[in-house]
């Protein structure tokens, strides 16, 4: 049972360009939406997260839009850097339930 | 430490065999995490530890896998009779408040 469906599974943009990288959830319990960013051989790393309450979160470069009729959540990457080359994972988490959900993963690749 | 250590980084052993993975969390962490996450995968829960009882582990494929955290900060997960569906690497996480989790590099188990 996938509760948390990531896409695309690979994304190609070039430097400066934007990258968006989509998930979309079905439990309504889930109430936290962690984006991680993981480099090879690297354990994943917290970017940015949102709780419903709010539709958007910006934090530098990287923007979480949060769409709770939808049930969607989205990461925009501005100004996008060949040092963004990474897999990102979207993630989701249920009140108390201390565990995380998480997508496929998307591998970003960002041409100079 | 400043971040979650993990020991070993690699280990390669045989199908059948005992292995011990162990976790050094976030200095302070009261809860501590363990997923696995398998090649192209995002990582998927294991077992999840408050104090030193574990809280959950509804993650754990099967009675061959065990977690204990004896003093309330190092962890060991320990596989029993291992297979080679075991192969992946293994991944701890610590947080504070209970949202934000830290990941540390992993252990990249290997069953031949």
């Amino acid at each position: 049972q996938q509760q948390v469906k990531q896409s695309p599974q690979s994304l190609i943009v070039q430097k400066g360009g934007i990258s968006i990288i989509n998930c979309a959830y079905e439990n309504t319990a889930f109430d936290y939406f962690p984006w991680y960013q993981q480099f090879p051989g690297k354990g994943p790393a917290l970017l940015i997260a949102i709780r419903p309450d709010v539709s958007e979160k910006k934090e530098g470069r990287f923007t979480i839009s949060f769409n709770k009729s939808a049930k969607q959540f989205s990461l925009h990457i501005m100004d996008s850097q060949p040092g963004d080359s990474a897999t990102y994972f979207c993630a989701a988490e249920g009140v108390g339930a201390q565990k995380l959900v998480f997508g496929q993963g998307t591998r970003l690749t960002i041409n100079p | 430490g400043a971040g979650v250590s993990q020991t070993p980084s690699n280990k390669v052993t045989e199908k059948g065999k005992y292995v011990e993975l162990r976790c050094d969390p976030i200095s302070g962490h009261t809860a501590l995490y363990w997923y696995r996450q398998s090649l192209g995968q995002g990582p998927e829960f294991l077992i999840y530890f408050q104090g030193t009882g574990a809280a959950d582990d509804s993650g754990l494929p099967n009675d061959r896998f065990f977690a204990v955290r004896p003093e309330g900060s190092v962890s060991t997960l320990k596989i029993q009779r291992t297979e080679r569906g075991d192969s992946a690497v293994y991944l701890c996480a610590s947080s504070l408040l209970g949202y934000e989790q830290f990941f540390g590099p992993g252990t990249r188990l290997t069953v031949l």
